[in-house]
């Protein structure tokens, strides 16, 4: 089946640093999600990208759709304790609906 | 909040019984969706629903069944609980077949088989 291959799968950086991850396939595409999920929670949509070469931004957050349409990145600029939490990229294909997850990245922050 | 909950949040069952897991939405989703969580492994689908008692397979779907006989209510079944079911379960629900905004998704559900 279709995978989606995330990395890295920790990080464990210092207060203020700048972050980035990325998810590689080797199917296409048509959606690049990127969820973050605290402990205890369910993950929680930060960006989406519909097309390919999109550059979208969310405070400090920076995604990309990759010109391919077989990878993405997520960008953290300026970290805080509070990015704590598991990152996760997940792909759309065709008309299904079904999302396509990648293993995670989980990151810490320390202050 | 989004208007989806879980039920129960935790739960520990012995291996053979069989376990139902619930999600419930306020949102009147059309499209619902079982995911199970384990390290390393990301979120893999289980079982997904495109509409009243429309339901269909996803990747890890042996020792599973579902039910949806209401928009708002879509039921998880470990048929026979094992111990590699343990696991955490997450519902989603999406408001569009191509999920164009994403998934919603609850705050999960805990299980341990012992």
């Amino acid at each position: 089946g279709q995978q989606l291959n995330q990395s890295p799968q920790s990080m464990f950086i210092q207060e203020g640093e700048d972050v980035s991850m990325n998810c590689t396939s080797s199917s296409i595409f048509n959606t690049w999600l990127w969820y973050k999920q605290e402990p205890g929670e369910g993950p929680v949509l930060l960006i989406a990208l519909y097309k390919a070469g999109e550059l979208t931004s969310n405070g400090r957050l920076t995604a990309q759709f990759g010109i391919t349409r077989k990878d993405s990145f997520l960008n953290i600029s300026a970290s805080i304790p509070s990015d704590v939490g598991i990152y996760f990229c997940a792909g759309l294909t065709g008309n299904t609906g079904k999302l396509i997850f990648g293993q995670g990245t989980t990151l810490q922050v320390k202050p | 909040d989004a208007g989806i909950t879980q039920s129960p949040r935790h739960k520990v069952t012995e291996t053979g019984t069989p376990v139902t897991l619930r999600c419930h939405q306020t949102e009147n989703h059309r499209y619902m969706y079982w995911y199970r969580q384990d390290p390393g492994h990301g979120l893999r689908l289980i079982h997904y629903s495109y509409g009243v008692k429309d339901t269909d397979k996803g990747e890890v779907s042996d020792g599973y069944s579902v039910s949806r006989s209401k928009t708002e209510d879509f039921l998880l079944t470990l048929e026979s609980a094992t111990s590699s079911q343990t696991s955490v379960y997450f519902c989603a629900i999406s408001g569009s077949p191509q999920a164009t905004y994403g998934y919603t998704f609850g705050s999960g559900t805990r299980l341990t088989v012992v």
